[in-house]
């Protein structure tokens, strides 16, 4: 598709267990962001990724929280032992550009994928 | 530390009214500023970026955004608001040195009256 696709749209979890959430870029997009959305909050940044290189992870809450792009292109979002402050719209990014020549790019969002723990 | 803050939690104007979304940022170094607003249960949308040059920028959908360095406000404007333009919109500021990471304010509902 044209636009940044997120999987699934909807998770419900059990306080434990493990989820795994997918983001398919634009294709091409060199840089990506994972954000987090709490309930009537702005996207907290998590973690960016230039190609499959993690430049920034200083927004992950925890070591229960994980990214990858091993490719360089779909990135998947991994929260271990989730908890039920893990519950928020987790919010995938893309941009054409990366490093500093991509900063001042637009960033193109997915819909996200509504985590509820329960 | 970079911030963004948007004083107003909801803004409501009539129709065919100007309309104004407040934005003040803090960021060390010149600043990158971005709006992108959100609708219900979709991601956010880029409007318009600020990076260097006319304080006035212009973006999508009329909406325009003004600049001001002295005052450290980047202040979303559209002369005349549809009842469309009703939705959730959020300023955004990332320094240039530095860090990768963008910071969101907490968001401004708009309320456009028929």
């Amino acid at each position: 598709g044209a636009g940044v696709s997120q999987s699934p749209r909807y998770k419900v979890a059990k306080r434990g267990q493990d989820v795994a959430l997918r983001c398919d870029p634009i294709s091409g997009h060199v840089s990506l962001f994972w954000y987090q959305q709490a309930l009537g909050q702005g996207p907290e940044f998590l973690t960016y990724f230039q190609n499959e290189a993690q430049l920034d992870k200083s927004g992950l809450p925890s070591d229960r929280f994980f990214a990858e792009r091993p490719e360089g292109s779909v990135s998947t979002l991994k929260i271990q032992r989730t908890q039920q402050e893990d519950s928020a719209v987790y919010l995938c990014a893309s941009s054409l550009a990366g490093g500093r020549g991509g900063s001042n790019q637009p960033q193109h969002f997915g819909d996200g994928t509504r985590l509820s723990i329960l | 530390a970079q911030s963004v803050a948007q004083p107003e939690d909801q803004v409501n104007v009539a129709e065919g009214n100007p309309l104004t979304v407040k934005c003040t940022y803090s960021v060390s170094g010149n600043p990158y500023l971005f709006w992108y607003v959100q609708y219900p249960n979709r991601g956010l949308q880029f409007l318009l970026k600020y990076i260097t040059g006319d304080n006035l920028v212009k973006g999508s959908y009329g909406f325009e955004a003004e600049f001001n360095k002295s005052q450290t406000s980047f202040h979303l404007k559209k002369p005349s608001a549809l009842v469309s333009d009703s939705a959730l919109y959020f300023c955004a500021v990332r320094g240039q040195s530095g860090t990768y990471k963008y910071i969101f304010g907490t968001g401004t509902r708009l309320k456009v009256l028929a």
